[in-house]
């Protein structure tokens, strides 16, 4: 079966300072990756995916960047935070098809001070 | 503008009393509408996929059903661990690689 792993769980960061959020997913190979922020109030907005190594898109132009540098590893980054970076980042993944569920996993909870 | 819209925003239920949960959309061509659980803290947990007009999914006491212009999650007779938020999202012709489009959720509270 295939699982899907985030950490950290939980990331205090100082404004200013750079991030880091990985994501590995196993028991599947070739998946579609995903990053999604989840602000209080607000549905879950994409920020990038992936279809293969090193294919990146962004849906929404920001301060983060993401990377593949392995088939079922995503890694989410900043080189400077900003306080409105804060909010609830969660990695998903799906099958290679235009069809089918995203499955999530636990998340990352990042407040910048 | 595609879009998706939840209602209410929160609900509160007795145990045992039964309700629906509404999840209304307007998109340009529907490739799947999708229901999530999520728990405090905890990413979305996948519960079904409805792909046309007249689809029912059923899993314990909760029941999905969808039309052309919304899907309802039907929960019968709740108990308390049912309390989550229940996230409603589509996916649509013209969209980017298997992304979704989420509504903003539903928090069921089920007192005993």
């Amino acid at each position: 079966s295939q699982t899907i792993h985030q950490w950290p769980a939980t990331l205090v960061q100082p404004v200013g300072s750079p991030l880091s959020l990985e994501c590995t997913v196993e028991g599947t190979s070739n998946p579609n990756l995903y990053w999604y922020r989840q602000a209080a109030g607000r549905g879950l907005q994409l920020l990038f995916y992936s279809v293969g190594i090193g294919q990146i898109s962004s849906e929404v132009p920001q301060n983060l960047s993401a990377s593949r540098p392995q088939d079922r590893q995503f890694i989410l980054s900043s080189k400077k935070l900003l306080l409105s970076d804060s909010g609830f980042y969660l990695c998903a993944w799906k099958f290679q098809m235009n069809t089918g569920e995203l499955f999530f996993g636990e998340g990352s909870r990042l407040t910048v001070l | 503008e595609d879009q998706v819209t939840q209602s209410p925003e929160a609900l509160r239920l007795q145990e045992g009393e039964s309700s629906s949960l509404n999840c209304s959309y307007t998109v340009s061509g529907l490739r799947g509408l999708f229901w999530y659980r999520q728990d405090p803290g905890k990413g979305p947990e996948f519960l079904f996929t409805l792909y046309s007009a007249g689809e029912e999914k059923e899993k314990e006491r909760l029941k999905a059903t969808l039309t052309k212009k919304e899907s309802f999650l039907h929960i019968t007779a709740p108990k308390p661990e049912d309390s989550a938020t229940y996230l409603c999202a589509v996916r649509h012709y013209g969209g980017s690689q298997g992304n979704l489009i989420f509504g903003k959720g539903t928090k069921l509270s089920v007192k005993p």
